[in-house]
């Protein structure tokens, strides 16, 4: 089976500007989710996905936000960028029960400059 | 809230020798799983073994066992035989079973392995 995937790798914005990242979760998996991983915040959930739904949130402002197709693919979409939204996003797919193991992509690597 | 602390920022050992991870957490829930993830240099993160609270045996896979104690809510990660390939830096990470796909990770701990 095809792991996750997550598109662009790499990403470079200005200040202001917003930004799309995608993630195509594993073959079968309906949940997808979101995290930002910087240097001084660590690993820090955004948001997560089920079956077209957000069911879990983090403690992000409302420029972060997403969305999940039909087939499962997710899309995050940053607006107004600022500086610290410099980071590494993850994401990460399941099957969505309980306690399921979740598997991350590689990430995109945004840089705000 | 649910807490996950890594007091190790930073360890290292020599090849084929044993070293222990550690990680304590904090929750009032009964109904939870415990994570380790190894985030080698590629950053991509890479599940090492995950384990079940209800479960009372201690999870292995192959080289990695952990030891779980439940009432002093700590989770150690023991990898035996170490090997190059293991460098990486390492995450504890928790989720409850009602906040579902919601991990909650610890600040990490960047191992060295020295040949």
């Amino acid at each position: 089976k095809a792991g996750v995937t997550q598109t662009p790798r790499y990403l470079i914005k200005t200040r202001g500007q917003q930004v799309t990242l995608s993630c195509s979760p594993i073959s079968g998996h309906r949940s997808v989710s979101w995290y930002q991983q910087t240097p001084g915040q660590g690993l820090q959930f955004l948001f997560e996905y089920f079956s077209e739904t957000q069911r879990n949130k983090g403690n992000f402002p409302g420029r972060f936000s997403g969305r999940q197709f039909s087939n499962s693919r997710s899309e995050m979409n940053v607006s107004t960028l600022e500086l610290g939204d410099s980071a590494l996003y993850l994401c990460a797919s399941s099957l969505g029960l309980a306690g399921e193991t979740q598997y991350f992509g590689p990430g995109t690597r945004l840089l705000v400059l | 809230a649910q807490t996950v602390t890594q007091s190790q920022p930073e360890m290292s050992v020599q090849e084929a020798e044993t070293v222990t991870l550690s990680c304590t957490y904090d929750t009032s829930e009964s109904n939870y799983y415990l994570f380790w993830y190894k985030q080698p240099p590629s950053r991509q993160m890479i599940l090492v073994i995950r384990q079940e609270a209800y479960k009372q045996q201690n999870a292995t896979e192959n080289r990695f066992s952990v030891n779980f104690q439940k009432a002093a809510k700590s989770f150690s990660l023991k990898i035996s035989d170490s090997q190059l390939g293991d460098t990486a830096m390492y995450f504890c990470a928790f989720m409850t079973h009602y906040n579902t796909d919601k991990l909650i990770f610890g600040t990490g701990t960047r191992l060295q392995v020295f040949p």
